[in-house]
């Protein structure tokens, strides 16, 4: 059983649309990394967060330590935020550690 | 902000030989470096974590005689693919990590093997 659950797979969106992507984790952690890969296969780390809420333009990260579930919001979803993202959590007890990661969810915004 | 760089960004080889994929943190020291590999809509697999100085640690079921891993530098760590075979076809990936900047990632190396 993989130790970070992220869903959807898959994401199809219309430009300007609000984006929700989640992940649930397994175990104690404490703090979640959400990263985004581009088709080229490059990796951004987006957020960091190990409480509340976290802002970046039209990113949103949450996190809910007690429920062990994180979301990732997009408003006004653009063409160009078609990416993979990918939520991620070292394991517990650990804030540098090696990183378990989600399968991803493929998001595609059409024009 | 931190930036790995990682070259080369795709590499095609004869089957057999060779291939040096370099991870270089530029403006920071990166005291840990992971190497990653990816296959197709799959997520990222830890390979090995390597640490300034000192050997690389593997993760079950991957052959260290055939992913060399140094790490001489606390801006430079290598992995190189010995003896590449078409299996080892694949994305392959670093992620620096420093006190002061979590974790940086490069921007990846597809190998092809043929």
């Amino acid at each position: 059983k993989n130790e970070v659950e992220q869903s959807p797979q898959n994401l199809t969106a219309q430009e300007g649309e609000f984006i929700t992507i989640n992940c649930s984790y397994s175990v104690g952690i404490s703090a979640l990394h959400w990263l985004q890969q581009h088709p080229g296969g490059g990796i951004v780390s987006l957020f960091m967060l190990s409480s509340g809420k976290k802002k970046h333009g039209r990113l949103i990260a949450t996190i809910n330590i007690q429920e062990k579930h994180s979301s990732l919001h997009i408003t006004a979803s653009h063409p160009r935020d078609s990416a993979v993202y990918i939520c991620a959590a070292p394991p517990p007890g650990s804030t540098l550690g090696r990183l378990y990661f989600g399968r991803g969810t493929q998001l595609t915004v059409w024009p | 902000g931190a930036v790995v760089s990682q070259h080369p960004s795709w590499v095609i080889c004869k089957s057999g030989t060779s291939v040096k994929i370099e991870c270089r943190s530029l403006d920071f020291q990166a005291t840990t470096m992971f190497w990653y590999r990816q296959f197709p809509k799959q997520s990222l697999m830890l390979m090995a974590t390597s640490n300034e100085g000192s050997k690389a640690t593997y993760e079950q079921g991957v052959e260290k005689d055939k992913f060399l891993i140094n790490h001489a530098s606390l801006t430079l760590s290598t992995l190189t693919v010995t003896s590449a075979h078409p299996e080892d076809s694949s994305f392959y990936i670093c992620s620096a990590r420093s006190e002061n900047y979590g974790y940086t990632f490069g921007s990846g190396t597809r190998l092809t093997v043929v």
